[in-house]
């Protein structure tokens, strides 16, 4: 286990539906990411927080919505979604933002399979 | 637009082989490479990283070289075992930038 927990595991939704995904790091991580893994293509940045705030957003459309309450939590909100957003989506946490600190390992959780009917 | 890919999408070795498997990064600035290995139904996992002042950094059964000339990385496996059946890719950190770039991954079949 890398410390960093995913809920749920697996989620189906309908395009109409408001569902929210949890993450939790248990590593005492200042930063945490959002990934969107789609079959056969790299790992895309969704979001970026640092100590709470959000530091990226990489052009990712407003019906997904990310919440960071505390260093240790962070949420994605989704609505309206598309059959084109069912992939794996990954959270990852790291001690500092990646480039700041004495160590830039990010550490992902195992991601909530989201299929979008 | 610059990017991190791999060379080859499959690699089939035999249980005890060696493997290699191969990651090419165009941008000059990244200074922080990373290897990941995901396995079906599992999130990525750290296997080794190596900063730029760096050719060759091993851990266990794993070594990973850096060559910043031809821009190219690697991770050599030693005596792959049916466990290390995954996918593997690379990740890089340019310089002044907070995020990782990855590549598309390398699926590693080990046979017994």
């Amino acid at each position: 286990e890398t410390g960093v927990t995913q809920t749920p595991r697996h989620l189906v939704m309908g395009m109409t539906n408001k569902k929210s995904l949890k993450c939790e790091q248990h590593l005492g991580h200042n930063a945490m990411y959002w990934y969107k893994q789609s079959a056969k293509k790299p790992l895309e940045l969704m979001f970026v927080y640092n100590f709470k705030e959000q530091t990226e957003n990489n052009s990712v459309p407003s019906r997904f919505s990310p919440e960071c309450p505390n260093s240790s939590h962070l949420f994605l909100h989704l609505h309206t979604l598309q059959p084109e957003d069912s992939a794996l989506y990954l959270c990852a946490s790291s001690q500092d933002l990646i480039g700041q600190g004495s160590t830039d390992t990010q550490y992902f959780g195992p991601g909530t399979r989201l299929t979008v009917l | 637009g610059e990017s991190v890919g791999l060379h080859l999408p499959t690699l089939s070795v035999q249980e005890g082989d060696n493997s290699i498997i191969n990651c090419a990064y165009s941008n000059s600035a990244s200074d922080y490479f990373i290897w990941y290995k995901q396995e079906s139904g599992k999130g990525p996992q750290f296997i080794i990283d190596i900063r730029s002042n760096m050719d060759k950094r091993q851990g266990q059964r794993v070594t990973v070289l850096l060559n910043k000339t031809v821009k190219h990385l690697s991770l050599q496996i030693a005596a792959t075992q049916p466990g290390d059946s995954a996918v593997y890719f690379c990740a890089e950190n340019i310089v002044g930038y907070s995020t990782l770039t990855f590549g598309k991954g390398t699926m590693l079949l080990v046979s017994p």
